[in-house]
């Protein structure tokens, strides 16, 4: 079966830390999806990644990075130098593949880690 | 980035009405899909269609239906609304390259 973890509830920092989010997955498949979206007080899910399970490289997009290690199953979220408009819900997720190559339609969702940035 | 639409946006209704919420789309993606969200709580996916005239139930039990005769639209209706249809639901499209799921805004409904 497939699960997604995310241990932190809620994380509280001050402006200008850095914080890492953590996601643990479980599948038994050998190709699948990861994806983190971040969900603002209004409500929306925004899309924020995509990465297959065949690319272990870290990616970075500003101030955002994540590394995926697959021998952990892991698919860490680090936003650095932290800003107020960062506060959400962050969402993990997991799909697993089509033969096709993308992904299967159920999204696997982990619980959420709220994250406060304080001015 | 994805135009997807949901109405209403928030509604308040009360027990044993008939609602449905709307979602659309433009960018012509087979998948649609919804998911429901309670306050602070993860999602789950509680129905999706591939195309015209395909529907399934997903994870999640819902008492809600939908139905897909357009493209372009993807309605959910529940037939008599209870209070622990209060929820958040969100209707998400995917398709393309990546298959990647885009989320509307949302419609927030609860039913007194």
């Amino acid at each position: 079966a497939q699960k997604v973890t995310q241990a932190q509830t809620e994380i509280s920092v001050v402006e200008k830390e850095d914080v890492t989010l953590d996601c643990v997955y479980e599948t038994r498949d050998t190709t699948y999806y990861l994806f983190w979206y971040k969900q603002p007080p209004s409500g929306e899910l925004v899309f924020l990644i995509r990465r297959n399970s065949f690319d272990e490289q870290n990616e970075i997009s500003g101030r955002y990075s994540w590394n995926f290690q697959k021998s952990t199953s892991s698919f860490n979220f680090t936003i650095t130098a932290s800003q107020v408009v960062d506060s959400a819900v962050y969402f993990c997720a997991l799909s697993e593949a089509t033969n096709y190559g993308g992904s299967q339609g159920n999204l696997i969702f982990g619980k959420g880690t709220k994250l406060s940035v304080k001015p | 980035e994805a135009d997807i639409y949901q109405t209403p946006r928030y509604l308040v209704i009360g027990t044993g009405k008939k609602i449905t919420l709307e979602c659309s789309q433009t960018m012509g993606h087979d998948k649609m899909y919804w998911y429901q969200q309670d306050p602070g709580m993860e999602l789950h996916l509680i129905h999706y269609s591939y195309g015209v005239n395909s529907t399934e139930k997903g994870d999640l039990s819902s008492e809600s239906t939908v139905s897909r005769i357009r493209t372009e639209h993807f309605p959910l209706t529940l037939e008599s609304a209870r209070p622990s249809h209060t929820s958040q639901y969100l209707c998400a499209i995917s398709g393309g390259r990546t298959d990647t799921q885009y989320f509307g805004p949302g419609t927030r409904l609860t039913v007194l």
